[in-house]
């Protein structure tokens, strides 16, 4: 079975810092991982996603994450925290392993507060 | 692209009637999936359609929920009995499986946020 944790309720970092939001996964095999941000009463909206290939990828809005297969890890940064970057970011992973499941498994998210 | 969009937003019915939700998802899309959400936990998934076919029901969609996709395009999810513990928010999804820069990548609706009383 798949899984995701993202072992922080909340992560509080101040304008301009850098920040990371950290997501650990657990699959049988290869995995799909995902970024989604959502804004109170909205739907998700896809940030940026790790399929193949270099294991950093680039989203939107200047995010950035890491694949990490030894540490089964992919944590979300961006360089500089804009207030509006404020929101609830949740990471999600496909497991590629056998033929037609397309689910997506999510963690509980993480509550981002950027303060001025 | 004009996006996922679902009908109606907002819900509220009480406990044993039925309800009715509509998703349209982004044109050409020929992948759809249905997201339960309850405060404080990330979307749980519910099923998938490729096409008009159901391919995917997990074990959380219970005989009181049905789910169609009649001609491949639009869809609706139907729970009947409606208990209190069926409040959340239901999202529904859209993903394309030709175009090879955009694969399984998985778009959301607005969501309709159901209230059970």
């Amino acid at each position: 079975a798949q899984s995701v944790a993202q072992p922080e309720d909340q992560v509080n970092v101040a304008e301009g810092n850098p920040l990371t939001v950290k997501c650990t996964y657990s699959v049988s095999g290869n995995p799909y991982l995902f970024w989604y941000v959502q804004y109170p009463n909205r739907g998700l909206q896809f940030l940026l996603k790790y399929i193949t290939g270099d294991n950093l990828v680039k989203g939107s809005y200047g995010f950035e994450a890491e694949f990490n297969k030894s540490q089964t890890s992919f944590h979300l940064k961006k360089p500089s925290a804009l207030v509006s970057d404020s929101a609830l970011y949740f990471c999600a992973v496909r497991d590629t392993t056998g033929a037609g499941s397309y689910q997506l498994t999510f963690g509980k998210g993480t509550k981002l507060s950027v303060i001025p | 692209d004009t996006g996922v969009s679902q009908d109606p937003r907002h819900k509220i019915t009480k406990r044993g009637q039925n309800v009715t939700f509509r998703c349209d998802p982004i044109s050409e899309h020929n992948r759809l999936y249905w997201y339960r959400q309850t405060l404080g936990q990330g979307p749980e998934f519910l099923t998938y359609f490729q096409n008009e076919a159901q391919l995917e029901k997990s074990r959380l969609l219970s005989d009181r929920f049905s789910a169609e996709r009649p001609k491949g395009s639009f869809s609706t999810l139907e729970i009947q009995r409606t208990e209190q513990g069926d409040s959340a928010m239901y999202l529904c999804a859209s993903s394309d499986s030709v175009r090879t820069s955009d694969l399984d990548t998985q778009y959301f609706g607005p969501g309709t946020r159901l209230t059970v009383l």
